[in-house]
């Protein structure tokens, strides 16, 4: 299974633009990368999913470079709402996901 | 529609105690999954459905049991409950990824059972 490293926390400022780098050396060719965002007692919620190059979305963007041993979640233009943890996640399948501790984000006013 | 929703929100047992928590979901997802959460931690899965009437371990399934009698309902038991399951356990469930050609792996998680053993 493949393991995911991030950072345990980072700060930023409101309008700023904030990357959240996750390692995953072993990745498999059929896992997939997927963030969540988790606010205080709530579950997880689905941000974005890619396999390789850039995805976009409404809130984000998800780079991976060629050889996807890593990934980048772009948050841009961060507002207070925004303060979460970011759990990276790769998985090829319904049984693999597996949450790391994830990435304590705090956006300072 | 609903979405997720959990039964009960919070409970307090001793240790020794069973009890059993509520699953259910509105969206017609074949999967379902339970986790459980613990201080300053990701979520780890403890049980998995991909359908009615079958269950699976996770990665920490010792000491729950779980049943999907029904597709839109995933019950997770505690027998004996124990202080080491002191924790916040979520319930999710899902499409089938494979169908998607596994890219379609989006869980849709409720708002979470705050448990405590005593």
């Amino acid at each position: 299974l493949a393991k995911t490293t991030q950072p345990i926390s980072m700060d930023s400022y409101e309008g700023q633009e904030v990357n959240i780098t996750c390692s995953h050396n072993n990745i498999a060719t059929n896992d997939y990368i997927t963030w969540y965002q988790q606010f205080p007692s709530q579950g997880p919620r689905f941000i974005i999913q890619g396999y390789k190059t850039k995805v976009t979305n409404e809130v984000a963007s998800l780079f991976i470079p060629a050889d996807r041993k890593s990934s980048t979640l772009s948050l841009p233009r961060v507002s207070l709402s925004d303060t979460a943890v970011y759990y990276c996640l790769v998985s090829g399948g319904y049984n693999k996901l597996i949450f790391g501790a994830g990435t304590r984000l705090a956006v300072h006013p | 529609n609903a979405g997720v929703t959990q039964t009960p929100k919070f409970r307090v047992l001793k240790t020794g105690q069973s009890m059993t928590l509520l699953c259910a979901q509105d969206m017609n997802h074949e999967y379902m999954y339970w986790y459980r959460q613990d201080p300053g931690m990701g979520l780890r899965l403890i049980h998995y459905s991909v359908g009615e009437g079958t269950t699976a371990k996770g990665e920490v399934p010792d000491g729950y049991n779980v049943s999907r009698l029904k597709k839109q309902n995933f019950l997770l038991g505690l027998e004996s409950a124990a202080p080491s399951q002191t924790s916040v356990y979520f319930c999710a469930s899902s499409y089938n990824p494979q169908l998607a050609g596994g890219s379609n792996n989006e869980q849709f998680f409720g708002p979470g059972t705050r448990l405590t053993v005593l």
